[in-house]
């Protein structure tokens, strides 16, 4: 069963726009929640994190929400620009796990229309 | 900037050969890993390294074998290749494991066997 879900494969919005991406997830223990961006021919890259004692954490154009209750953590970009067009992997981590061990899901990908 | 090395962009294997897939980190990070990524699968550990000479099986590690020499370098090994191990490999490292830091990946290694 898998415990990270990105329900949205693709995702397409004009430039300047919101971008959301979502997540969800079944594992209570989950305390600790990052996105990667990964852009063809290149391995992901860290974006931003949040941990489960916040509900939100903002960098820039970024911000994640994490809904403990409901599960869900979404990824706000706005305005959107064509250059965030990538592929985007919400992981999970619990406890004192090692963070190569997190849970990540299938990954959105994301286009920026100019 | 931490760079993470994968010696090889494609690779292209017959059935039943060994391969080597070798990685480079050059941080002095402790931690190194392995995942594959599959569609619809998102990224699933097969087999890290806390230590030189230290491993530790992930979610998917048959048919998989690892070994770490030394610190910067992290090979995965398969030891006779099949075609169901056709996928993108991508090496990662962080300096301590520590669940809220931040994996660094390499650029990833598309493997074809037939």
């Amino acid at each position: 069963d898998q415990q990270v879900k990105q329900n949205s494969p693709s995702l397409s919005v004009q430039e300047g726009r919101i971008s959301i991406l979502n997540c969800d997830y079944t594992n209570s223990m989950f305390d600790y929640f990052l996105w990667y961006k990964k852009y063809p021919a290149e391995g992901p890259t860290f974006l931003i994190s949040i941990s489960s004692i916040k509900d939100k954490n903002e960098d820039g154009r970024f911000t994640v929400f994490l809904n403990k209750s409901a599960k869900h953590l979404s990824l706000h970009i706005v305005p959107s620009q064509p250059g965030d067009s990538a592929v985007y992997f919400c992981a999970a981590s619990a406890g004192n796990t090692n963070a190569g061990k997190s849970t990540f899901g299938d990954g959105t990908t994301l286009t920026v229309k100019p | 900037d931490v760079k993470v090395t994968q010696s090889s962009r494609y690779l292209v294997k017959r059935t039943g050969e060994k391969v080597f897939l070798e990685c480079v980190q050059d941080m002095d990070h402790e931690n190194m890993f392995w995942y594959r990524q599959d569609p619809g699968l998102g990224l699933r550990l097969i087999y890290f390294s806390y230590d030189v000479k230290m491993k530790e099986k992930g979610d998917i590690p048959e048919g998989y074998s690892v070994s770490r020499e030394k610190k910067e370098r992290f090979s995965l090994i398969l030891e006779s290749a099949s075609t169901n191990q056709t996928s993108m490999y991508l090496c990662a490292s962080t300096f301590s494991g520590a669940t809220n830091e931040k994996l660094f990946f390499g650029s990833g290694t598309q493997l074809s066997v037939l």
